[in-house]
């Protein structure tokens, strides 16, 4: 299975930038997900990575690092509405188990203060 | 185009009832997955059908059942409902390939036990 660890909560001001860290161990990767998701409501998908490297998504970007096992996302002129829970995916297709299904973390809660 | 809807959105149950909880699919999409998320937490994997046959499970108790129907909307059914049960309960869905196609959630139930 996957262990997934990202922070619990984060505070950053409108108009800043905020870097949310994910950390994962899994024995076949097979992709990275962000979604976000605020409160009450269902998460809505940010970002996908499988290879090495930034993806750059307007006002997000996401950042991958395999052999680290490490992903970040970035946000980018911070708007208070992007106070939100950010959640970290991973999906493992390893043959012994894999199962293509992503492994959730617990979520890193944003607040955006003005 | 509608995305993933879910029904009811909200419920209210007593320990030992039973509840069936019902999710379509995005168009175009024929792969749905159940998620329980308690408060706080990441969404936790129950389990996924295609072919209105469950193909994967998540570490859920018979408990947790569900069925896929030929329009390929699907049933979340749990019985002898727990204080525990209380929580956010996702359907997500996505199409029958192994690449990079994402989930795509609906809004979601939720359920409180009492």
């Amino acid at each position: 299975g996957q262990n997934i660890d990202q922070p619990t909560e984060m505070t950053a001001t409108e108009g800043a930038i905020v870097q949310i860290n994910c950390t994962y161990q899994t024995s076949g990767f097979n992709g990275l997900f962000w979604y976000q998701q605020h409160a009450g409501e269902a998460p809505t998908f940010l970002s996908y990575n499988v290879l090495d490297g930034l993806e750059e998504k307007g006002r997000f970007s996401s950042f991958l690092s395999r052999s680290k096992g490490y992903s970040y996302l970035l946000l980018k002129e911070l708007q208070m509405k992007d106070s939100a829970s950010y959640l970290c995916a991973v999906r493992d297709g390893s043959a012994s188990g894999g199962s293509y299904i992503p492994t959730f973390g617990r979520g890193t809660s944003l607040i955006v203060h003005p | 185009d509608a995305g993933v809807t879910q029904s009811p959105t909200h419920l209210i149950k007593t320990r030992g009832q039973q509840v069936t909880l019902r999710c379509s699919p995005k168009s175009g999409h024929d792969t749905v997955s159940w998620y329980q998320q308690a408060l706080g937490q990441g969404p936790q994997f129950i389990f996924q059908y295609y072919e209105e046959e469950e193909r994967q499970r998540g570490n859920f108790p018979d408990r947790f059942s569900g069925h896929q129907f030929p329009n390929y909307s699907s049933e979340l059914n749990v019985n002898a409902l727990l204080l525990g049960d209380s929580a956010l309960y996702l359907c997500a869905s996505s199409p029958r390939t192994m690449g990079g196609e994402t989930q795509y959630f609906g809004p979601g139930t939720r359920l409180l036990v009492l």
